[in-house]
């Protein structure tokens, strides 16, 4: 069965410069989560979307941003990249009417700021 | 907001036994609650979740219980095998209707299970 798609898997970035991470959900899955993990951390929550409307927002830093586009995808755009925002992003997705409480996660984006 | 607590965080068992990790919610609203294996440095996947119209549900060796009054929830892995060994997370969301549907995870610090040979 497809699963959630990211990209890129990894990425090396200085600091204070800019990321663009990519998610694609499971086909006919209209909505996305995005999610941080730091090292030894728990997922925390960042932003979701519903339908190309983002629908819930978490401790998203302002330096971040995100949207889904038209076939749903999604894209967390991340600038004056920090030290501390290193760490692993995860994308979810599910589909809206029956199970849509489940959530299925992608394989993440490790994220390294130098 | 929704607040989840998770005990152990740390659980060490001999293969063959059983392993149980509990975890309490704050939020009343809740009515999800999955269960997340995490491998290092692979992504959470979903091994067993339980509504809250439901008071257990078992897969296999997996089962969940809720009890919604006292805001807890526990997962119950029997036979215990090295495959097993993983860190664990529960999770908690409501459903929040905001134009169509969402609802965010709350996630429990996790439990490192070590299932010994």
């Amino acid at each position: 069965a497809a699963g959630v798609i990211q990209s890129p898997r990894h990425l090396i970035k200085e600091k204070r410069e800019t990321a663009t991470l990519k998610c694609y959900p499971i086909p006919r899955h209209d909505t996305v989560y995005w999610y941080q993990q730091g090292p030894g951390q728990d997922p925390q929550f960042l932003i979701s979307f519903y339908e190309k409307m983002q629908s819930d927002k978490g401790s998203i830093p302002d330096r971040f941003s995100a949207q889904q586009f038209s076939d749903y995808h999604s894209e967390l755009n991340m600038s004056s990249l920090e030290l501390g925002d290193s760490a692993l992003y995860f994308c979810a997705s599910s589909q809206y009417g029956g199970n849509a409480d489940t959530q299925y996660f992608g394989p993440g984006t490790r994220l390294t700021v130098l | 907001g929704e607040n989840v607590e998770q005990h152990p965080s740390t659980l060490s068992v001999q293969e063959g036994d059983s392993a149980v990790i509990k975890c309490t919610y704050s939020d009343s609203a809740s009515n999800y609650f999955p269960w997340y294996k995490q491998e290092l440095g692979k992504r959470p996947q979903l091994i067993i979740d339980i509504r809250s119209n439901v008071g257990e549900k078992k897969d296999q060796r997996i089962a969940v219980t809720l009890n919604k009054t006292a805001k807890h929830f526990s997962l119950h892995i029997t036979e215990t095998q090295p495959e097993d060994s993983a860190v664990y997370f529960c999770a908690a969301s409501g459903w929040l209707n905001y134009g169509g549907a969402t609802n965010k995870l709350i996630f429990g610090t996790g439990t490192l299970l070590a299932v010994q040979p």
